[in-house]
């Protein structure tokens, strides 16, 4: 059964670099599936914020594009996230996922996030 | 911000069937399949419902999902206390290059 973990700083100081990690376990990254972060604005909803496959493809919300940088390091079975020149707009539960992304046999596209981590409070603050 | 729009509560007291709602466009629920999110309280969100109604292994019957058009809805038939949770949808959006969006989310209220 896979899991997954995030980790990282849980402060974070405006205009910098908010980095985290997402250790996978129970499946190997390599095998195929994207590999997404979600975020959590406390008392908010859920923001998607970009997904990234083991060969490096990815895909980001527009809105956050600019500001994202995902990678995957398959030898330690983990994917990150950088985002930069935050705000206390970023503040927020981060989430990474595992991204199911295929084509149906009717050729329509299928996407949904089936295994999740527990998720990971950073707060960008001086 | 959020291109799916679902109403902010719902409510029922136990045994009753309620339904969410949440409303699209031709760019994603319009040309894609639907998912639901439960979220309770305080841990992550888990798959509810896939493509438009399909439930994962462990996922109740009484949570059943539908899709016309540009909208689609989740319901509850037999509402329980545990069902007290938020609730999101979530499809994937054609339009700029493609991404994944959520909806507004509704809180369920058992009354």
């Amino acid at each position: 059964q896979v899991q997954l973990q995030e980790s990282g700083p849980g402060l974070v100081k405006p205009s910098e670099t908010l980095s985290l990690s997402c250790a996978v376990s129970g499946f190997s990254i390599s095998t195929g599936y994207y590999w997404g972060w979600i975020r959590q604005p406390p008392g908010k909803g859920l923001e998607w914020i970009g997904s990234i496959y083991h060969s490096g493809i990815t895909y980001f919300n527009p809105s956050l594009k600019s500001r994202v940088t995902l990678s995957v390091d398959t030898s330690k079975n983990q994917f990150s996230l950088k985002l930069y020149s935050v705000t206390a707009a970023d503040t927020a539960v981060y989430y990474c996922a595992r991204h199911d992304s295929t084509y149906d046999y009717t050729d329509i596209r299928t996407d949904y996030l089936d295994s999740w981590g527990q998720g990971i409070l950073v707060t960008v603050s001086s | 911000q959020s291109v799916l729009t679902q109403p902010p509560s719902a409510s029922g007291t136990p045994g009753q069937r309620i339904t969410i709602s949440c409303s699209g466009s031709s760019s994603n629920i319009g040309s894609n399949y639907v998912y639901w999110y439960q979220q309770l309280p305080g841990t992550a969100p888990k798959l509810l419902i896939y493509e438009n109604n399909q439930r994962p292994s462990g996922v109740p019957d009484r949570f059943s999902g539908s899709k016309s058009g540009t909208s689609a809805s989740l319901a509850i038939g037999g509402l329980r206390s545990e069902d007290e949770a938020d609730y999101y949808c979530a499809a994937w959006d054609d339009s700029l290059s493609g991404h994944y969006v959520f909806g507004t989310g509704t809180k369920v209220i058992v009354l």
